[in-house]
């Protein structure tokens, strides 16, 4: 079980549109639509921003996308803010009952 | 809106046994969910380690599961890991968290975290 990839690192500018890739396999992302993503600040608890690949909880903003296509799920934040700066995790079901968590992207606001 | 805390040593020896507790409050383990252990070694990523049912099954992360127990004591309203052989890579922040799907990863609460060195 391998974690999924995402880019080490991206960046905007206040207002821009930013988009994070979070690859999988067709044994997980691929084949299930049960990914999650989660915005994460050093010293916090993780925050759960989408699940199931596109639902927003209560309370975040819907500056806050997901999608999937194939093996390859993505996060998109639109209107970045200076407080959207943080790591960004990816997480999908992995058949099972077992989950995996992506490498981790850190979002620099410019 | 329930809360997860976790508790248990700071420091563990190599080669001995970790064990850390989730009391769960504001919410009844034995209405359903599945609960998780999750953790983050210094400078990398969040790592799945296990989660535990109401009845007691248990999955793991098959590269940890050698190592593994996480079990639940619904009249405690907790749940715990055992995490044995340990070495020093396994010094990191340990989590515990709720997964509202089936499971699915949905994990909408956390606790606040515990850190764990593993060092003679």
């Amino acid at each position: 079980q391998s974690a999924l990839t995402q880019p080490a690192s991206v960046s905007g500018s206040p207002g821009q549109s930013i988009t994070i890739s979070c690859t999988g396999t067709s044994g997980d992302i691929g084949r299930f639509d049960l990914v999650s993503w989660y915005q994460y600040h050093p010293g916090k608890a993780p925050k759960l921003m989408i699940y199931e690949g596109s639902k927003r909880p209560s309370g975040v903003p819907n500056r806050f996308a997901g999608s999937k296509s194939g093996n390859t799920a993505s996060l998109t934040i639109s209107g970045l803010q200076a407080e959207d700066e943080a790591d960004y995790y990816c997480c999908s079901y992995a058949g099972g009952s077992t989950v995996i968590f992506g490498g981790g992207t850190r979002l620099t606001v410019l | 809106q329930v809360q997860l805390q976790e508790s248990g040593p700071g420091l563990v020896k190599p080669s001995e046994t970790l064990s850390l507790t989730c009391d769960v409050s504001d919410y009844s383990i034995s209405s359903g969910y599945y609960w998780g252990w999750i953790r983050q070694p210094p400078g990398k990523g969040l790592e799945w380690i296990g989660s535990v049912f109401r009845t007691g099954s248990a999955f793991y992360n098959p590269s940890l599961k050698s190592r593994v127990t996480v079990s639940v004591d619904t009249s405690k309203n907790q749940f715990s890991l055992k995490f044995n052989s340990l070495t020093a890579a396994d010094t990191a922040v340990y989590y515990c968290a709720r997964d509202t799907g089936s499971p699915a990863g949905t994990y909408d609460s956390w606790g606040q975290g515990t850190p764990v060195t593993v060092s003679s």
